[in-house]
């Protein structure tokens, strides 16, 4: 089993639709989770990080749950610009290492 | 502007041939590490380091060395390249005391015939 598991997509929305990701983590260890976004054959880049208690920033929104070990983020109003890859993104307590999933694809079109 | 630069960019190259991938960040990070993707497979770490002469295996180090003489570069060195290393390399760096922000180079795509 990965340690780190999404569904790879992809994911195709109209502009203007939510769209919600899920990603399950299986080391109860896990201490601090991240989305990634990562457009086609570039970087990743940091988006947000996942609090316990759920964080929004603009049209995002990211939750937590430590019981089911999973973590999700919520798209609203999805733009084209939102078109990309996202990465569900752990981080041990204790460790300085990061373990990424292999990314949800999401295709928004007009 | 802040930046992590990697180079080369793209490189085809033959089985056994020694490469070096250059990896440099002016952002005076302490932590650098070095990632592959494949698909299906997503990033995984291939080396770290937590600073000037300080390195450590990831999850997939056989095949690579590296080192970090300076805290500005992390070349990651292929001695006798083979087909499996075929693949997408992003070097990444960020502070000590914020390492799950990441700052990635733009990729080295490596195609070992």
């Amino acid at each position: 089993r990965k340690e780190v598991e999404q569904d790879p997509g992809p994911f195709n929305v109209p502009e203007g639709a939510t769209v919600a990701f899920n990603c399950t983590y299986s080391n109860s260890a896990s201490q601090s989770f991240f989305w990634y976004r990562q457009d086609c054959r570039k970087e990743p880049k940091l988006l947000m990080s996942v609090y316990s208690s759920g964080n929004e920033d603009g049209r995002f929104t990211a939750q937590l749950n430590r019981a089911s070990q999973y973590i999700s983020l919520l798209i609203r109003d999805s733009k084209l610009s939102d078109s990309a890859t996202y990465l569900c993104v752990v981080r041990y307590r204790g460790f300085q290492k990061l373990v990424f999933g292999t990314g949800t694809r999401l295709l928004v079109s007009p | 502007e802040a930046q992590v630069t990697q180079n080369p960019r793209y490189l085809i190259t033959v089985t056994g041939k020694k490469l070096t991938v250059t990896c440099s960040q002016n952002m005076n990070h302490e932590y650098m590490s070095w990632y592959r993707q494949d698909p299906g497979l997503g990033l995984r770490q291939i080396y770290y380091s937590m600073n000037v002469e300080v390195t450590d295996k990831g999850d997939v180090p056989e095949g690579y060395k590296v080192s970090r003489k300076e805290k500005r570069n992390f070349p990651l060195i292929l001695e006798s390249p083979s087909p499996n290393q075929t693949s997408l390399y992003f070097c990444a760096s960020s502070s000590s005391t914020t390492t799950y922000e990441q700052y990635f180079g733009p990729g080295t795509r490596l195609t070992v015939t």
